[in-house]
């Protein structure tokens, strides 16, 4: 099945810096990821997703871009604000039919 | 247009009970999924319901079973509660798009803890 993970539990920036939140895949056969994001007490929210077949997609703010040489993405957020604090998730195909495989997530903490 | 909403919201057993989580799916959406997330990990997926059957099941055993109902709204049923079924028990709903996922609602979740 796929195993979708990051890269790092924590990640910490600067208000109105750039943050980049990684994602690495094992199933090269996935054919979509998804990225979520979580705020303490909350469920998943939809930020973004990207088809196999595209190496970038760009939303409000955020970007998110496919290595699938590496199988590896990552989810870019421009001028990072206090209110993307948040846990965020990448997910892709496999949790089961048409379930979905989240990794553990990362928690982006914005700094004053 | 209502979101996907959840209750209870927070809810205690003890080992051996069993528990009834309900969800309203979102407004137009026929398709329900329930995931269960454990403390700092992510939503894993337990199962999913179009048209009032089974039609996709993740990695749990059938002590966890369900339903989906004509207005689409669904429960989620856990017999002989474990301790290690302590999580936030989210449901998500979205349009039925065969193979595509779509974008999936979540609501905000089900607290259950198990003594």
């Amino acid at each position: 099945g796929e195993s979708v993970g990051l890269h790092l539990p924590t990640l910490s920036v600067q208000e109105g810096d750039n943050s980049i939140i990684n994602c690495a895949y094992s199933n090269s056969a996935s054919d979509y990821f998804i990225w979520y994001k979580q705020e303490s007490g909350k469920g998943p929210q939809f930020i973004i997703d990207i088809r196999s077949n595209m190496d970038k997609r760009q939303g409000q703010r955020v970007t998110v871009l496919l290595n699938k040489t590496v199988k590896h993405l990552s989810l870019q957020i421009a001028a990072t604000q206090p209110g993307d604090s948040a846990v965020y998730f990448c997910a892709g195909p496999g949790g089961g039919a048409d379930g979905l495989t989240f990794g553990k997530g990362t928690h982006l903490i914005i700094q004053p | 247009e209502t979101g996907v909403t959840q209750s209870p919201t927070h809810l205690i057993k003890t080992r051996g009970q069993q528990v009834t989580l309900r969800c309203s799916s979102q407004s137009g959406h026929n398709t329900v999924s329930w995931y269960q997330q454990a403390l700092g990990q992510g939503p894993q997926f337990i199962f999913q319901y179009y048209r009032e059957e089974e039609n996709g099941r993740g990695n749990f055993p059938p002590r966890f079973s369900g339903l989906q109902f004509p207005n689409y709204s669904s429960e989620l049923n856990v017999n002989a509660l474990e301790l290690d079924d302590s999580a936030l028990y989210l449901c998500a709903s979205r349009e039925w798009g065969g193979g595509n996922t779509g974008e999936l609602f979540f609501g905000e979740g089900s607290r259950l803890t198990v003594l």
